[in-house]
């Protein structure tokens, strides 16, 4: 069954802080694709990054940064010099070629950017 | 070009009458996903409609909720004899349809915050 664990459920840091959030995923296909999207207060969730199990090359845009690790079977995603407009929660979600294009989702992390 | 788009907004109701949430997807998008967000279960696969195909429906939670998409674009969720456990943000997402390269990402509509009293 497929499984996604966030395990840090609340982050805080302080501005121009670097901090990485952890996602650990469970699949037995070797076809999958992983997601990050950003949940902020409005409630709206954002895409940020697909990623499929073929591609382990890390990924950098601006500030973000992925690191996609199949030994680990880890996705975990850095946010360099963060901002307080970075606070939001981010949830980390998996979909394989059974689930048809269903997100199985982690339960998120909460990142707490302060002045 | 416009995204996602749910009404209403909020809704109230009282335990034991039906709700109809709406969802609008992005155009061109033929698959379209509803999702249930609850602080105790998380963000929660319920049902994906794809063109014409038969939905998949193996996230309802019970036989009163149930799905339509009209003309492969709007979706309405139905949600019978509410109880005070539906009470949840019912999200929409679209996404284009599945093709050789892989899994589309999907776009998330602002939800629809139901609150059964």
């Amino acid at each position: 069954a497929q499984k996604v664990t966030q395990a840090q459920t609340e982050i805080s840091v302080v501005e121009k802080e670097d901090v990485t959030l952890d996602c650990v995923y469970e699949t037995r296909d070797t076809t999958y694709y992983l997601f990050w999207y950003k949940q902020p207060p409005s409630g709206e969730l954002v895409f940020l990054i697909r990623r499929n199990s073929f591609d382990e090359q890390n990924e950098i845009s601006g500030r973000y940064s992925w690191n996609f690790q199949k030994s680990t079977s880890s996705f975990n995603f850095t946010i360099t010099a963060s901002q307080v407009v970075d606070s939001a929660v981010y949830f980390c979600a998996l979909s394989d070629e059974g689930s048809q294009g269903n997100l199985i989702f982690g339960k998120g992390t909460k990142l707490s950017v302060k002045p | 070009g416009a995204g996602v788009s749910q009404s209403p907004s909020n809704k109230v109701t009282e335990k034991g009458k039906d709700v109809e949430l709406r969802c609008d997807p992005i155009s061109g998008h033929t698959a379209l996903y509803w999702y249930r967000q609850s602080l105790g279960q998380g963000l929660e696969f319920l049902i994906y409609f794809q063109g014409n195909s038969a939905p998949d429906k193996s996230g309802l939670p019970s036989d009163r909720f149930s799905a339509e998409r009209t003309g492969g674009s709007v979706s309405t969720l139905t949600i019978q004899r509410t109880q005070q456990e539906d009470s949840a943000v019912y999200l929409c997402a679209s996404s284009l349809v599945r093709g050789r390269i892989g899994i589309y990402e999907q776009y998330f509509g602002p939800g629809t915050r139901l609150t059964v009293t």
